[in-house]
């Protein structure tokens, strides 16, 4: 059975602070995607990144940046230089590769940053 | 930019009524989602859709759910008579063909049983 776990419920920052989010998962796929979304206060879904299994160079974009460990099934999102409108719950996602490839969310992490 | 989009946006309902949440998701995609997060809680997978029928669907996705796409464009998920413990945000989610698309999530309808 495939699982994610965001260990950390809560975190709260200074603007500025660099911050990062862990993701652990877990699957007996060979194959699978990885995923970042964010939910801000407003409510929706917004796809941040998509990580195939198979490739685990790490890609920055921006301020964001996501660190692929395959060795240790985790998946971490950095934000440097957080701002005030990073403000939102992060939320980790594995899907398979075959079938309707279904997310499986983690719990997510409510990030706050602080002015 | 395409976009998902769900209708309405909230919904109230009495215990017991029919709601039928609504979804037309982004024209190319082929394989459509629904998702609930009951609130302060993580997002579940309910069923999925591909091809005119349920490609899979969860244990939470019983007798009372039922998923629809009646036209080519929308695409409904109706839940029989509702319970208290239906409230929560249903989102609904598009995704390309292929393997390496991800899904794209509409804004959610929020669902309040009282």
């Amino acid at each position: 059975a495939q699982k994610v776990t965001q260990a950390q419920t809560e975190i709260s920052v200074v603007e500025k602070e660099d911050v990062t989010l862990d993701c652990v998962y877990e699957t007996r796929d060979t194959t699978y995607y990885l995923f970042w979304y964010k939910q801000p206060p407003s409510g929706e879904l917004v796809f941040l990144i998509r990580r195939n299994s198979f490739d685990e160079q790490n890609e920055i974009s921006g301020r964001y940046s996501w660190n692929f460990q395959k060795s240790t099934s985790s998946f971490n999102f950095t934000i440097t230089a957080s701002q005030v409108v990073d403000s939102a719950v992060y939320f980790c996602a594995l899907s398979e590769r075959q079938g309707a490839q279904k997310l499986v969310f983690g719990q997510g992490t409510r990030l706050t940053i602080n002015p | 930019e395409p976009e998902v989009t769900q209708t309405p946006s909230h919904q109230v309902t009495q215990m017991g009524q029919e709601v039928i949440l609504r979804c037309v998701p982004i024209s190319n995609h082929l394989y459509f989602y629904w998702y609930r997060q009951i609130l302060g809680q993580k997002v579940e997978f309910l069923v999925s859709f591909y091809n005119n029928e349920i490609s899979e669907k969860s244990e939470i996705f019983d007798d009372q759910f039922s998923v629809e796409r009646p036209d080519g464009s929308n695409f409904t998920l109706k839940i029989r008579s509702t319970k208290l413990e239906d409230s929560a945000m249903y989102f609904c989610a598009s995704r390309y063909t292929g393997e390496r698309t991800e899904a794209f999530f509409g804004q959610g309808t929020r669902l309040t049983v009282v």
